[in-house]
């Protein structure tokens, strides 16, 4: 069983929507969890990461986290074409290892 | 600041050839990481170094061997190169170990494809 695991999408979007994108996870301890984004072309960069059970939001990204049912979620209000993107989620799997899920994309439709 | 510096981006090698690719920081950081990132797959670490002189195998290292010689270099040195190490590599520092930060900073990549 993969460590991170992520529907691949890809996941399309009205402008002005919700996007929701989700992950779960296999160690159940596991303790922090990241969101990164990956523009075509480009080097993923950190846009969320979460430590405790429940919601942290940061501008229009909220990331939650359920560690009773293993998963993490962002979400993504008022969704730009600018959001388009690959998002990767990532969570700690051994001492020095930070395991990717194979990401899921997301296409904003103006 | 220049950040993370990957050279070259781009690189065509021959089967059993061998090569090397640079990365350099900026930052100051000691953690420095090789990824490689497969069509529509995540990224996988291939090494890692807490600082100069210490280096550690990671998920997928063979074929590759590292070096950290100083705290801004972290070359990467494939061997005898194989059509199944065709992909993209990502260069990564953080200043302290990524759990407490989550924060990786990347280089832009280097494509390579071994023909």
């Amino acid at each position: 069983q993969k460590e991170v695991e992520q529907n691949s999408g890809p996941l399309s979007v009205p402008e002005g929507a919700i996007a929701s994108l989700n992950c779960t996870y296999s160690d159940r301890g596991s303790q922090s969890f990241f969101w990164y984004r990956q523009y075509s072309g480009k080097s993923p960069e950190l846009i969320m990461f979460i430590y405790s059970n429940g919601d942290k939001e940061d501008g229009r990204f909220t990331a939650q986290l359920n560690k009773a049912s293993q998963y993490v979620s962002l979400l993504i209000r008022d969704s730009q074409p600018s959001d388009s993107a690959t998002y990767l989620c990532a969570a700690p799997t051994g001492a020095n290892n930070l395991f990717f899920g194979t990401g899921t994309r997301l296409t904003v439709i103006p | 600041n220049a950040g993370v510096t990957q050279t070259p981006k781009f690189r065509i090698l021959k089967i059993g050839q061998s090569m090397t690719l640079q990365c350099a920081q900026d930052m100051n950081h000691n953690y420095m990481y090789w990824y490689r990132q497969d069509p529509g797959m995540g990224l996988k670490l291939i090494y890692y170094s807490v600082g100069a002189g210490i280096t550690d195998k990671g998920e997928v290292p063979n074929g590759y061997n590292v070096s950290r010689s100083t705290t801004e270099d972290f070359p990467l040195r494939l061997e005898l190169a194989a059509p199944s190490q065709t992909s993209v590599y990502f260069c990564a520092s953080s200043y302290v170990e990524w759990a407490h930060t989550g924060e990786l900073f990347f280089g832009e990549g280097s494509r390579l494809t071994v023909l």
